[in-house]
């Protein structure tokens, strides 16, 4: 199975600073037509997941523009310009190409 | 509007049986690809298992701890995803969350349930 492996962990963040998460992923996820398979979930609090950033750098309807994805083949980074109180939350990275589907252990920002 | 809305939850022994249901709404059901996703108590996602459409072969993939024992299949006609679990064990214990690829041919990530079901495997 593909794994992927989650930096930090634990994220605490002071509002209005930036913040960055990485995703590892120990297979490539670079598929055939030319797209990356990574996706960004949030679960906030009490809440399912939900989308964020899809095939990499892809927001999804309606996620604010201070979140943005990067990178290619087996490194990722999200990134939230400047934090807010709403942004708290787990934050998963997961790989769409590979069966089974697998996510990261998940990141926990919470506001400082 | 997209919704997924997941029931069939409850309580259960070791050894039983239970099946969820996921009914969706504002998409296509039959063109989506749909998966179940679950979390145990104070856990990380963990994915179940996916179906395909009927264009793609309804073909079922599922994770290795629930092979053999849980069954996905849909129904087009109602728009419902569901999950048929057999010989269940402690460790299934966990939300069980459904998620949809509403355009697999353009691929734009999942979209998930509201609250997901609660599955409790207790003796």
């Amino acid at each position: 199975d593909t794994v992927m492996t989650q930096s930090p962990l634990s994220l605490p963040v002071t509002p209005g600073e930036p913040a960055s998460i990485s995703c590892k992923s120990s297979e490539s996820l670079l598929r055939f037509n030319g797209y990356t398979y990574l996706d960004w979930y949030l679960q906030r609090p009490g809440q399912s997941p939900q989308l964020l950033i899809y095939l990499v750098s892809n927001r999804a309807s309606g996620v604010p523009d201070r979140f943005s994805g990067s990178g290619s083949g087996t490194d990722f980074t999200l990134e939230i310009s400047r934090v807010e109180a709403e942004d708290v939350g787990v934050y998963y990275c997961m790989q769409a190409l590979h069966t089974p589907r697998t996510f990261g252990q998940g990141t926990k920002l919470e506001i400082k | 509007d997209v919704q997924l809305v997941e029931s069939g939850g409850g309580f259960i022994k070791p050894g039983g049986s239970l099946r969820l249901s996921c009914a969706v709404s504002g998409f296509t059901f039959s063109d989506a690809w749909m998966s179940w996703v679950r979390q145990a108590p104070g856990k990380g996602l963990e994915w179940v298992g996916r179906v395909k459409s009927k264009t793609d072969g309804e073909t079922v993939d599922y994770a290795a701890p629930v092979k053999g024992r849980f069954t996905i299949f849909r129904d087009d006609s109602q728009s419902t995803l569901y999950l048929e679990m057999n010989s269940l064990k402690t460790e299934d214990t966990a939300v069980y969350y459904c998620t949809a690829i509403i355009t697999p041919d353009d691929y734009a990530g999942e979209r998930w349930g509201g609250q997901g079901t609660l599955v409790t495997v207790s003796s």
